[in-house]
C-alpha cells in the first residue's frame, strides 16, 4: 500500500549524541518536505527537496541537515541533540506533476533531548 | 511574506451540530490555494478540503464546506453533522503558486466534540 513511513515514532535521547530521523514514501512523490511542529503550535518548514540531489532550506532556521541520494527516502539528521531540538518532527511529500496536488504527511517522530 | 492566522485556539461542538472554524491570510499575489487538514490526537494529518483562489465556488467535501472570501482573505471551514470522529486539531495552510509545493500553516484549532 502506497504510504508514508517514519522512524522511529519515538525517541529520547542524550544531549550531545548525533540522530538520523527517517523517512520513507512508496508514493512515487518526487516533492518532500519536513515539518517541525511543538506541541499545540503550527507547523514550520525545515528543509524541502524537489528531487534527487536537491535539497532547500525552509522558513524555520534548523541545526539539522537532510539528503536526497534516492526519491522515496529523505532522513533528516542532527549532528549533536540539544535540548532546544525536542520537537515533533513531521515528513511531508507530494507529486510535482501539477503544484496543485496535496501534501501526504507521515506519522512523525516525537523527539526528546534530555 | 505571507501569514496564516487562526484566532480560534479551542474550540467546541454538540454532536450533530454545526460548527465553523476561522481561518484569516495575508497575501499580496492572486493565484494560490487554500488548504484546511485535520491531525487526530496521535495520528496522521490529512487534508480535509483545498480551495482554488481562481474559483469562486466554494468547495465542499461531503460534511465539510468552507466560505472562502477572496476579496476579505477569510477561508473558514463548516463542519456539519458533527461527529466524534471530527475532534482533532484543525489547520488552515496557503500555498503560493509561485514557492513550489511549500505550506505555511496557521496556529491551528482545536476542536472538541461533546456527546
Amino acid at each position: 500500500e502506497a504510504d508514508i513511513y517514519q522512524t522511529p515514532r519515538y525517541l529520547v535521547i542524550g544531549t550531545g549524541k548525533k540522530i538520523t530521523l527517517e523517512c520513507s514514501q512508496t508514493m512515487g512523490h518526487d516533492k518532500m518536505y519536513w515539518y517541525q511542529q511543538d506541541p499545540g503550535m503550527e507547523l514550520h518548514l525545515i528543509h524541502y527537496s524537489y528531487g534527487v540531489n536537491s535539497t532547500e532550506k525552509g522558513d524555520l532556521s534548523s541545526e539539522s541537515t537532510v539528503s536526497r541520494i534516492r526519491t522515496e527516502h529523505f532522513p533528516l539528521t542532527l549532528e549533536s541533540a540539544r535540548p532546544s531540538h525536542t520537537s515533533q518532527y513531521l515528513c511531508a511529500s507530494s507529486n510535482e506533476r501539477g503544484w496543485y496536488n496535496e501534501q501526504f504527511f507521515g506519522p512523525g517522530t516525537r523527539l526528546t533531548v534530555l | 511574506a505571507q501569514t496564516v492566522t487562526q484566532s480560534q485556539p479551542e474550540m467546541s461542538v454538540q454532536e450533530a451540530e454545526t460548527v465553523t472554524l476561522s481561518c484569516t491570510y495575508d497575501t499580496s499575489e492572486s493565484d494560490y490555494y487554500l488548504f484546511w487538514y485535520k491531525q487526530p490526537p496521535s495520528r496522521q494529518m490529512i487534508l480535509v478540503i483545498r480551495q482554488e483562489a481562481y474559483k469562486q465556488q466554494n468547495a465542499t467535501e461531503n460534511r465539510f464546506s468552507v466560505n472562502f472570501q477572496k476579496a476579505a482573505k477569510s477561508f473558514s471551514l463548516k463542519i456539519s453533522d458533527s461527529q466524534l470522529g471530527d475532534a482533532a486539531m484543525y489547520f488552515c495552510a496557503y500555498r503560493s503558486r509561485n514557492q513550489g509545493g511549500k505550506l505555511i500553516f496557521g496556529q491551528g484549532t482545536e476542536l472538541s466534540v461533546k456527546p
